[in-house]
């Protein structure tokens, strides 16, 4: 069975730092690519950013370019996102997606995490 | 951004009935639209991707159809446990983007 578990969020102040993880388990982790899913407190699901099954192409909303980079490790199952220049509006619950086919570009999330809640505030 | 708007954002039902929910995307997406099932505190859950193919394990009183700019999510007899938010996804852009959901509530 496929599961994927989120930790590293946390509270942190405005223009701190985070690191997200992901640990997949039951699935060729090293096949799919993985993304990042966030749901703000009251609102509904918002795609962040996407990498490729080897690491080699991501993809970012606009909201966190330069400001995020997701990363994976195929020798550890585990995927990463680090947050730089946190803002208020990056409150949410972070989720990570496993894609249903090996495509290079996020399409279609069969497996999610439960997710990891990240506050940012003063 | 390919913005999805889905309708109605909220409605209420009973066990048994049949409902129908929209989600109209500001381009042509053909027919690369997903939905997903979401519930408080839990992760979210594949039921239709590419518009019309049932998610392996879904009940089949799920069933998704449309093409273009305009689909639907039918869940016929509902039961109990279908009560959560439904989001539609398109998968078009590489970029994908998220309807802001419907909440199915009880009557």
């Amino acid at each position: 069975e496929v599961q994927l578990l989120e930790s590293g969020g946390g509270l942190v102040h405005p223009g701190g730092s985070l690191r997200l993880s992901c640990a997949a388990s039951g699935v060729t982790f090293s096949s799919f690519g993985m993304s990042w899913v966030r749901q703000a407190p009251g609102r509904g699901l918002e795609w962040v950013s996407g990498l490729s099954a080897s690491g080699g192409v991501t993809y970012y909303v606009d909201s966190v370019k330069g400001r995020f980079t997701i990363s994976r490790d195929n020798s550890k199952n585990t995927l990463y996102l680090q947050m730089n220049s946190l803002r208020a509006e990056d409150t949410a619950v972070y989720y990570c997606a496993k894609e249903r086919l090996g495509v290079a570009s996020p399409d279609t999330f069969d497996y999610w995490g439960q997710g990891t809640l990240v506050t940012v505030s003063p | 951004d390919i913005q999805l708007t889905q309708s109605p954002s909220s409605l209420s039902a009973s066990v048994g009935d049949t409902i129908t929910l929209t989600c109209r995307a500001g381009q042509s997406i053909s027919t690369y639209l997903n939905w997903y099932q979401h519930k408080p505190g839990k992760a979210p859950k594949l039921l239709i991707y590419a518009a019309s193919t049932l998610q392996s394990r879904v009940p089949s009183r799920f069933s998704g159809s449309g093409s273009g700019t305009h689909f639907t999510l039918t869940i016929s007899s509902l039961q109990t446990e279908d009560f959560a938010t439904y989001y539609c996804q398109q998968s078009y852009s590489t970029r994908p983007t998220f309807g802001r959901g419907t909440k199915v509530e009880v009557k």
